[in-house]
């Protein structure tokens, strides 16, 4: 199956620094890829949407310029937390639809951030 | 809008029992529906997913699910739980007409025991 591939795994960050987050599909095109934000013990929450080539679309009550989103190419994009803050700290994960009805949409392995 | 319930934030079986985790779904437009599982500080991974056709569902690693309309439900099975099943598991609907968006419920810890 398709492959998408998100780094680093696990970040550590100093309170005020910021961080970033990549998410590349490795065997095929991603125009549209999306970020996904999950607390301990919660699901996962939608953040925004990564459009290649335009802004990005950010859900409800998300920060977009505290969470930077750049859909550099057809095969990344990346989420810079900016000024991060502990309560930034959570499990971020990325994910590319594929295919040519595109049914299925494929994860990142998801990053760990630490904010201390 | 579309939303997913998921019953029972844990689930506990002995292993080689059957395994029903349950999901409801809401949805107006035909749903595309999935099934994933998280293993600890992992990524989702996908077990199976309905679309159109065929109601009863295969995926990977023995597990099936069978979408019913009229309940709109779509819960997972295992007919023997094993050791290796223990893990998280997500249930989601697509947004929309497609693929673009998913939807998840809070999710169900499977517990196996000896």
């Amino acid at each position: 199956g398709a492959v998408v591939s998100q780094h680093p795994s696990r970040v550590i960050c100093k309170s005020g620094t910021s961080v970033k987050i990549e998410c590349r599909s490795l065997d095929f095109q991603a125009t549209t890829m999306f970020w996904y934000r999950q607390f301990p013990k919660q699901s996962l929450m939608l953040m925004a949407t990564s459009n290649e080539g335009s802004k990005a679309t950010y859900e409800q009550g998300v920060e977009k310029d505290k969470f930077l989103i750049n859909h550099a190419s057809l095969t990344l994009s990346t989420l810079t937390v900016t000024s991060a803050h502990p309560e930034d700290s959570s499990f971020y994960i990325c994910s590319a639809p594929q295919g040519v009805v595109g049914t299925e949409a494929f994860f990142g392995q998801g990053t760990r951030l630490t904010v201390v | 809008a579309q939303s997913v319930t998921q019953l029972g934030s844990h689930v506990s079986v002995s292993e080689g029992a059957l395994v029903l985790l349950r999901c409801n779904y809401s949805s107006s437009v035909p749903p595309y529906l999935f099934w994933y599982v998280q293993y600890p500080n992992q990524g989702l991974q996908l077990l199976l997913k309905y679309t159109t056709g065929a109601t009863l569902v295969k995926g990977i690693n023995g597990f099936e699910a069978e979408f019913k309309k009229s309940e709109t439900s779509f819960h997972l099975t295992k007919p023997s739980a094993h050791m290796s099943d223990a893990a998280e598991y997500f249930c989601a609907v697509s947004e929309g007409s497609g693929f673009q968006k998913l939807v998840f419920g809070t999710g169900t810890r499977l517990l196996v025991s000896p």
